[in-house]
């Protein structure tokens, strides 16, 4: 079974700066099948990226998903006040499994 | 406009049974894998269980195994999950989800999320 850590914990930034998101696999995601979600309070999570850097339907281009085998990056160019939510990474395919999540905060 | 609708939450007692049901609309539902995911009250995403879309496929998470079942009937556009012998850490709101890979084999992505039933298991 495929452990996700991601770091950091919380991220704090203000709007406009650049947010760098790490997901690290405890073993090698096979064929990039990683993904990122975003999550806001009482809301379901919303689909960003796919096999590790496809954007999902209408994402925008601010998000961009990076990164191959056992490191991979989510990074957000310039911070939305709407981008303020908790990230989560997950490694699907035989046995899917989710990060503990990264929350990002305004500063 | 793809719509999941997840029924059969509610509070149970530890040791007990409780059938989840999700019904979809607004898409080819024998197409698509789905998925239940779960979340406890202030807590992250947990997978716990996907079905392929003409369940040739099933997987469970491992906190579950052997514990939970995951069904669908494709000609009522429909995802279960049993759940027998349940735990104190069961709790949690459960949603169903699509996979986004059409005619997948295997479990992909999860584009569309359900709103949740709230599963609470309490003495």
């Amino acid at each position: 079974e495929i452990v996700l850590t991601q770091s950091p914990g919380t991220l704090s930034l203000s709007p406009g700066e650049r947010a760098t998101l790490s997901c690290r696999a405890s073993q090698s995601v096979s064929s990039s099948y990683l993904a990122w979600y975003q999550q806001k309070p009482g809301q379901a999570p919303r689909l960003l990226i796919y096999g590790a850097s496809s954007r999902a339907t209408g994402i925008p281009d601010r998000f961009s998903g990076s990164g191959s085998g056992t490191d991979f990056t989510l990074t957000i160019s310039r911070l939305e006040p709407e981008d303020f939510a908790v990230y989560y990474c997950q490694q699907y395919g035989s046995s899917p499994a989710f990060g503990q999540g990264t929350k990002v905060e305004i500063k | 406009e793809v719509q999941l609708v997840e029924s059969g939450g509610g509070l149970v007692q530890p040791g007990r049974s409780l059938r989840l049901s999700c019904a979809a609309s607004g898409f080819t539902f024998d197409d698509y894998a789905m998925h239940w995911v779960r979340q406890a009250p202030g807590k992250g995403l947990e997978w716990v269980s996907g079905i392929s879309w003409n369940s040739g496929s099933i997987g469970y998470a491992d906190s579950v195994k052997g514990r939970f079942t995951i069904s669908r009937d494709n000609a009522k556009n429909s995802l279960y999950l049993q759940m027998n012998s349940l735990r104190a850490e069961d709790t949690a709101l459960y949603y169903c989800a699509k996979d986004l890979s059409f005619g997948g084999v295997s479990l992909g992505p999860i584009d569309y999320w359900g709103q949740g039933t709230l599963v609470t298991v309490s003495s």
